[in-house]
């Protein structure tokens, strides 16, 4: 079936270093992709999007990559803080045929920050 | 700006207890409004969404009702709790304008026994 998927469900970084957290999607129809970051014990936040006509979207410390190509998105995070440790986890969205979008989660990736 | 509320934060409930979550969202009109459930280590699935008052519709067959009695209140409801209705409800909302774009709110813990 269709999905949204993480390679790596455990990424420990330095911090001050980047961090790179990656996704794969295989619904061709999707058109809309957006990074989330969840906390223990807290909603989802948004972090950043991108519209399939876009192959980079840069945002504070955040940049989002997108390969139609090969139906990949990265979340690249600069100079990694403590405050970043937190699971993060992508979205892809597509227009339903009724007219409403549908949402495709992944699992989400555990990013651990070391001092 | 726009915000989302849920209350309660966290619940416990014995089995075969009524539950009612309220989800309402403040600086935005006709959002769409969902709500998700997630169980720990695993990703979110959608249990109900709104595009207006009284329109539900239902992506799973379960234990659970939802209702959108007004424009920005979303109800998360069950008659008769499982012990498998434990796990973080999260409400969402997207704009009417923009409806790619889901927000979520803090969500509630809910602890069946």
């Amino acid at each position: 079936g269709e999905s949204v998927g993480l390679h790596l469900p455990t990424l420990s970084v330095q911090e001050g270093d980047n961090s790179i957290i990656n996704c794969a999607y295989s619904n061709s129809a999707s058109d809309y992709f957006i990074w989330y970051k969840q906390e223990s014990g807290k909603g989802p936040q948004f972090i950043i999007d991108i519209r399939s006509n876009m192959d980079k979207r840069q945002g504070q410390r955040v940049t989002v990559l997108l390969n139609k190509t090969v139906k990949h998105l990265s979340l690249q995070i600069a100079a990694t803080q403590p405050g970043d440790s937190a699971v993060y986890f992508c979205a892809e969205n597509y227009l339903w045929d009724s007219g409403t979008y549908k949402y495709i989660f992944g699992t989400g990736t555990r990013l651990k920050v070391l001092a | 700006s726009q915000t989302i509320h849920q209350w309660p934060a966290t619940l416990v409930q014995p089995v075969g207890s009524p539950l009612s979550l309220e989800c309402t969202v403040e600086g935005t009109s006709n959002p769409n409004l969902y709500w998700y459930r997630q169980a720990a280590g695993r990703g979110l699935q959608l249990l109900f969404y709104s595009v207006g008052i009284g329109q539900i519709s239902s992506e799973v067959p379960q234990n659970l009702s939802a209702s959108r009695p007004q424009d920005r209140q979303f109800i998360l409801s069950s008659k008769k709790l499982l012990l498998s209705d434990s796990g973080f409800y999260l409400c969402a909302w997207s704009p009417a304008v923009r409806q790619e774009t889901q927000y979520f709110g803090p969500g509630t813990r809910l602890l069946v026994l």
